[in-house]
């Protein structure tokens, strides 16, 4: 199916643990971004890639490690899961970085305990 | 950095009434996207503006973009219940670089 797929939807994870969240997208979009989303705080990004092997910093990084490989793939990991990393994160795409519309993945809650 | 404030952050509305919120940057933008998430989904891209002082309508959606290129603002006429959700402003820096910065979101409930 065409669009902006994110996996899993849901996932509760340890203190400490290692997670990945994945995130495909079907329409060859040069941009990616991983936002989370907490309440009172509204979207902050976390990393964002322009192509393939090319990714940046955004404005909460600390605790996240990204590789984009291949143009539709843009995972997201959590090294060492903490609590304050317990969040709603939403991948998005786009043809040019705040330019065009970005279309947003369903989003994952992640719940760290 | 690059900061965009959005208010209200809530508003509740009886149906019918009309709805506004406003967004604020901390530095020129050189366009402004305003997004719509309903409870439960994710941001849905609304309408983009660029000019200084551009005005478009979406229906019952009035959008703007101030002359300074520092703020817009979202109004909404007679809300509807399917109206319900929250508002996102972001906006793009003028540098080559530059990123696009979501405002902190205005959520709309809106009753019969």
């Amino acid at each position: 199916d065409a669009g902006i797929t994110q996996s899993p939807r849901y996932k509760i994870t340890e203190t400490g643990r290692q997670v990945t969240l994945m995130c495909h997208q079907t329409w060859s979009h040069s941009y990616m971004f991983w936002y989370r989303q907490d309440l009172g705080h509204g979207l902050r990004l976390i990393y964002y890639s322009a192509a393939a092997d090319i990714t940046d910093k955004g404005e909460v990084p600390d605790g996240y490690v990204v590789s984009r490989s291949k143009t539709e793939n843009f995972p997201l990991t959590l090294e060492s899961a903490t609590r304050s990393q317990t969040s709603v994160y939403f991948c998005a795409s786009s043809d040019r970085t705040g330019y065009t519309e970005a279309f947003f993945g369903q989003g994952t809650r992640l719940t760290v305990v | 950095g690059q900061q965009v404030m959005q208010i209200p952050q809530y508003q509740h509305v009886q149906e019918g009434e009309d709805f506004t919120t406003y967004c604020n940057s901390s530095t020129t933008l050189s366009n402004i996207q305003w997004y719509k998430q309903r409870p439960g989904g994710h941001p849905v891209f609304l309408i983009q503006l660029v000019k200084s002082g551009e005005v478009k309508k979406q229906k019952r959606l009035t959008f703007q973009f101030g002359e300074a290129k520092k703020n817009s603002s979202l109004h909404i006429t007679a809300t509807q219940t399917t109206d319900v959700g929250t508002y996102f402003c972001a906006g793009r820096g003028t540098g080559t670089a530059s990123k696009l910065t979501f405002g902190t979101g205005t959520r709309l409930q809106v009753t019969l």
